[in-house]
């Protein structure tokens, strides 16, 4: 069975510091691997997504993550905090193929704290 | 293009009482997923839908059931409430299945 483990549930940095928000996953096949930022009291949001392709991928708002196999890790960084950054932010596996549908396994969460 | 959208947003039931909530995703999407999230579980997928039939499901009681209509438009049931139903539940949709999925704003369930 799949699993994502999100390092740290709570992170918190000064605006204009690196965002660096963990995430190790498990999967008997090639993932796909989200990475999903939720505001309060809504939905999820799409940061950014790997799908076999680049291994470094870029997102919205400046974020980009790097998908490392030898290390099973996706994680998610941006080189410099805004406000409005903050929120709480989800890392998703997916081993299922196109054909095979959806189902998400999301990691805990990380939820990040901006100090100005 | 218009957003997934769920309704209601807000709801409160009572312990033994059943509940529908519903979900029009976005037009030319085939795929609905529905999760829930609490605070102690976290995202926890209950089931897809595809073209009217039940593709994937989640390890959730039977009390959780759902079901997609010939437009996607989709809704799920949970029978007998429980105070730990009470949860955010998210809505999303994609294409075929596979990709990218979206999610709609979720509706919140409180049981008394």
């Amino acid at each position: 069975a799949q699993s994502v483990t999100q390092l740290g549930s709570h992170v918190s940095v000064s605006e204009g510091a690196l965002v660096l928000l963990r995430c190790n996953y498990s999967s008997s096949v090639p993932p796909y691997l989200f990475w999903y930022v939720q505001y309060p009291n809504q939905g999820l949001q799409l940061l950014l997504k790997y799908t076999s392709a680049a291994t470094l991928v870029k997102g919205i708002n400046g974020f980009e993550a790097e998908f490392k196999k030898s290390e099973t890790s996706f994680h998610l960084t941006k080189p410099s905090a805004h406000m409005s950054d903050a929120a709480e932010y989800f890392c998703a596996v997916s081993d299922l193929g196109r054909a095979a549908g959806n189902k998400l396994t999301f990691g805990g969460g990380t939820r990040v704290l901006v100090k100005p | 293009k218009a957003g997934v959208t769920q309704t209601p947003r807000y709801l409160i039931k009572t312990r033994g009482q059943q509940v529908t909530l519903s979900c029009s995703p976005i037009s030319g999407h085939r795929s609905v997923s529905w999760y829930q999230q609490t605070p102690g579980q976290g995202l926890q997928f209950l089931f897809e839908y595809f073209s009217e039939t039940q593709r994937n499901k989640g390890n959730f009681p039977g009390r959780f059931s759902g079901r997609q209509f010939s437009n996607s438009r989709s809704e799920m049931n949970v029978s007998t409430l429980e105070l730990g139903d009470s949860a955010l539940y998210l809505c999303a949709s994609s294409l075929q299945g596979g990709e990218t999925q979206y999610f709609g704003p979720g509706t919140r369930l409180l049981v008394l």
